[in-house]
């Protein structure tokens, strides 16, 4: 079985500051991992993912996360917020038998000028 | 890069009747495609996933009779809401994945706002 916990529903950080949204999973076999974001009435964009290798992970629009598997977490950070990355960020687990994806609840990023 | 559309985007019906979505990969050929409720503020639910020329399997709790899904290409899925109600007023959002690893990641489709009066 596989699950996602995302730490904070809502996340708020000033332009230029760090963004880190936290992203625990859990799972019976070795985990894919991924970070989509969604805007407002849109569907999801992939932002990276881990499936196997590099456990430091770069994605679009400078966000990186990493695999850390003795702490079966995946967190997505960013090192300066911008105020287009206020969105609705998704972490996802698969990797199972039947190839669907896992969904956290997501986590609300505002970012304030 | 791998593209999915849903049509329509926005749909309006009155209650009972039947609203069928589209799912099309553009560029690419989707052997599995999935299908995800998403209500407000709320994360994504798997309603079912499909696979070309096979009967959709139906996460435990969504009706199959009332949601129609029908993988009838390698580009194309639909799903059908038979005799919507208030209730079934949502956001759904298709996914499609290519044939080989499971890692391959699922490109999601833009999403259908169904609204039931």
């Amino acid at each position: 079985a596989q699950s996602v916990t995302q730490l904070g529903s809502h996340v708020s950080v000033s332009e230029g500051a760090l963004v880190l949204l936290r992203c625990n999973y859990s799972s019976s076999v070795p985990p894919y991992l991924f970070w989509y974001v969604q805007y407002p009435n849109q569907g999801l964009q992939l932002l990276l993912k881990y499936t196997t290798g590099a456990t430091l992970v770069k994605g679009i629009n400078g966000f990186e996360a990493e695999f850390k598997k003795s702490e079966t977490s995946f967190h997505l950070t960013k090192p300066s917020a911008h105020m287009s990355d206020a969105a609705e960020y998704f972490c996802a687990v698969g990797g199972g038998s039947q190839g669907n994806l896992i969904f956290g609840k997501g986590t609300k990023l505002s970012v304030k000028p | 890069g791998a593209v999915v559309s849903q049509h329509p985007s926005w749909v309006i019906c009155k209650s009972g009747t039947s609203v069928k979505i589209e799912c099309r990969s553009l560029d690419f050929q989707a052997t599995t495609m999935f299908w995800y409720r998403q209500f407000p503020k709320q994360s994504l639910m798997l309603m079912a996933t499909s696979n070309e020329g096979s009967k959709a399997t139906y996460e435990q709790g969504v009706e199959k009779d009332k949601f129609l899904i029908n993988h009838a290409s390698l580009t194309l899925s639909t799903l059908t809401v038979t005799s919507a109600h208030p209730e079934d007023s949502s956001f759904y959002i298709c996914s499609a994945r290519e044939a080989g690893l499971a890692g391959r990641e699922q490109y999601f489709g833009p999403g259908t706002r169904l609204t039931v009066t």
